[in-house]
């Protein structure tokens, strides 16, 4: 089925470890975005890329690097993991048609 | 500094209710306004408004923006236990960024 495909569903960490959470879509869309989403916070944009090439900062950027490996793939780095970033974790792309599409979420646990 | 601000939070009806939840914005080179619906994973998206006063309907669910007043609102009615979820609302920019609000968590009771 089109769309956003987000890996993994859910990951534990411990405090300091490193992780990469993967994105991919098949949609042909030009931009993508990672978003974090914490109770009474809603959706916060962590970073996102306008085309193949180009990443930009979002919202909360703060301890994440991402890399656009081409128009299909946006990956999420944490370097040295945060109880902080405890949250779900959501992909989305999109073109010029309404609204995103969205990853079904990537549930991380620091501890 | 570009914002969307949902109201109420929260809302907890009994089923059968009609229920009408707020957005209000203030974000630059608005392109359009979103409304997203989300259970327990990804939202999903319900409607997409871009001029004033154009009511858009997909069965229970209506919207209508006021691009004057900068607001819209979303209304369901005759509630049913399945529409309890998160309603999220969200601009996008001409530049193609998107502002989203904290979201209403609706709960409807049987």
């Amino acid at each position: 089925n089109a769309g956003v495909t987000q890996t993994p569903k859910f990951q534990v960490l411990k405090t300091g470890q490193s992780m990469t959470l993967q994105c991919a879509q098949d949609m042909n869309h030009n931009s993508m975005y990672w978003y974090r989403q914490d109770p009474g916070m809603g959706l916060r944009l962590i970073y996102y890329s306008a085309s193949e090439g180009t990443t930009d900062k979002g919202e909360v950027p703060n301890g994440y690097n991402v890399s656009r490996l081409n128009k299909r793939e946006f990956s999420l780095r944490l370097e040295s993991a945060a109880p902080s970033q405890t949250s779900v974790y959501f992909c989305a792309s999109s073109e010029y048609s309404p609204g995103y599409t969205f990853g079904s979420g990537t549930r991380l646990t620091v501890v | 500094e570009d914002k969307v601000v949902q109201s109420p939070l929260s809302l907890v009806v009994h089923e059968g209710d009609t229920v009408t939840l707020n957005c209000s914005y203030e974000v630059t080179n608005f392109r359009s306004l979103l409304w997203y619906k989300q259970e327990k994973k990804a939202p999903t998206f319900l409607f997409m408004l871009t001029s004033s006063g154009i009511e858009k309907k997909s069965g229970r669910l209506s919207s209508i923006l006021d691009k004057k007043e900068l607001f819209s609102i979303l209304n369901i009615t005759a509630t049913q236990t399945g529409d309890s979820a998160i309603y999220l609302c969200a601009i996008r920019s001409d530049q193609n960024q998107f502002y989203f609000g904290t979201g209403t968590s609706l709960t409807v009771i049987p």
